[in-house]
């Protein structure tokens, strides 16, 4: 498995401003996603971030909104970018660690909430 | 594409209950399935997996099976506590992503 920490948990932001969520792993792993979670349903993919390459993105999520750093093997960034209230979720990210091809480990999520 | 039903929640059951929740899926190939659950106020934590036909996954109590013929991953326990409240997740590996499932949010009650 994988120990996985976000920053921020939680935050409450003005529509129009940008979030960037820092997520922090204890190994090097290749593959980490980001997933959001909108209030009571089930979690979204928005992007896949390998090191060394473009994230790429799911239907219905675009890079202009959803910026994604991965500057190396332990570390990724999300950014929420000009928000608004269908905004509002948690955000999730992940990683599968190299031991095991099939399974996603998550972190503990970001709650965030744009008025 | 790939998709996965799981049953409507929410599941309301006393301790000590005897719990299951269905999860069928549809998909191409021959996915690895998983069980996630989320506690309340936390992130996703892996419950149990299964990687090919008729394997079972267990953990804490919970069993599910992987039924190629059913395209089935059922959620079980003998015996439920107020401690498994939480809403239940099952989801299935392709191209390299998870499809979740839309969850089931269980409540045991003392």
């Amino acid at each position: 498995s994988a120990v996985i920490s976000q920053k921020p948990s939680r935050d409450i932001c003005q529509r129009g401003t940008s979030l960037t969520i820092q997520c922090q792993v204890d190994s090097q792993v290749t593959m980490m996603f980001w997933y959001r979670q909108q209030p009571g349903q089930s979690l979204t993919l928005i992007a896949t971030a390998n090191q060394g390459s473009e994230a790429t993105y799911e239907s219905g999520f675009v890079i202009d909104k959803f910026p994604i750093s991965r500057p190396n093997l332990t570390f990724s960034t999300l950014t929420v970018s000009n928000m608004s209230p269908e905004d509002s979720s948690i955000y999730l990210c992940s990683v599968k660690p190299g031991t095991d091809r099939e399974t996603q480990y998550f972190g503990p999520g970001t709650r965030l909430l744009v008025l | 594409g790939d998709s996965v039903t799981q049953m409507e929640g929410p599941v309301t059951l006393s301790e000590e209950a005897f719990l299951t929740i269905n999860c069928t899926y549809t998909a191409t190939g021959y996915p690895s399935l998983f069980w996630y659950v989320q506690y309340p106020g936390e992130g996703l934590q892996l419950l149990l997996k299964a990687t090919k036909a008729d394997d079972k996954g267990s953990n804490k109590g919970f069993e599910a099976t992987y039924r190629k013929e059913t395209t089935s991953f059922h959620l079980e326990k003998g015996s439920v506590q107020v401690s498994d409240s939480a809403v239940y997740f099952c989801a299935l590996s392709w191209d390299q992503k998870l499809v979740f499932g839309q969850g089931t949010r269980l409540t045991i009650n003392p």
